[in-house]
């Protein structure tokens, strides 16, 4: 079985163009997560989604940074525009999702390397 | 502030070495994993703990939750190159998961 799929791997572009990623979970995972790493740091939470509903982005530059999640199966998400800040590895992760302690457990993509010059 | 409180924040030591790591917290958790990353890759998870004082083992890698359910320790025997990675913990309050900044692990042959 496929785990969570992202692309592209590596994106770089000038500051104050668009840029997007996307991101296909793990068949059957209702709960996708939109998270942010800097180097040596640990993932933030930009967004999560139970099925098609937002129903946490309150880390989420809404300026700037927008994300969907169609259909509640593939997301994408969006920065325009971007600025030289972003740069860092966006990840995408899934879940069961549901109440139980193990249907939290999140499956990660690779990650897409932003590179904002 | 954050929530997740992991240390050491580097560890760096010779091959066949015991460590420990630790993940603390002020706030009570419903379970917490522990992932570990290596460059280029995005997280993997390793363990999940769910009850208060409950240890898992998984081969060289013993994993701990306190008691009170606020915080958690990794201890790895003799550990080996191929362990080295970023270890982290993040928690579940019925919230988003909430990670730690992680503790980088090298492991020098």
């Amino acid at each position: 079985e496929a785990g969570v799929v992202q692309s592209p791997r590596y994106k770089i572009i000038e500051k104050k163009q668009p840029v997007a990623f996307w991101c296909n979970p793990i068949s059957g995972h209702n709960t996708l997560y939109w998270y942010l790493q800097n180097l040596g740091q640990g993932p933030e939470l930009l967004i999560r989604y139970e099925n098609e509903e937002a129903v946490d982005d309150s880390q989420l530059p809404k300026d700037r940074f927008s994300a969907e999640r169609l259909k509640g199966v593939d997301s994408t998400l969006k920065i325009q525009p971007a600025e030289l800040g972003d740069s860092a590895v966006y990840l995408c992760a899934s879940s069961l999702g549901g109440g139980d302690s193990m249907n939290t457990e999140a499956f990660f993509g690779q990650g897409t390397r932003l590179t904002v010059v | 502030t954050q929530l997740l409180e992991q240390s050491p924040q580097f560890l760096s030591i010779q091959e066949g070495e015991n460590l420990t790591v630790y993940c603390n917290s002020s706030s009570v958790f419903s379970s917490l994993q522990w992932y570990r990353q290596e460059p280029g890759e995005g997280p993997v998870l390793l363990v999940t703990v769910v009850t208060g004082g409950e240890v898992k083992k998984l081969k060289r890698l013993t994993f701990q939750f306190g008691d009170a359910r606020k915080d958690s320790s990794l201890h790895i025997t003799a550990a080996q190159p191929g362990d080295t990675g970023l270890y982290l913990c993040a928690g579940d309050r019925n919230t988003p998961l909430v990670f730690g900044k992680g503790t980088r692990l090298s492991v020098i042959a």
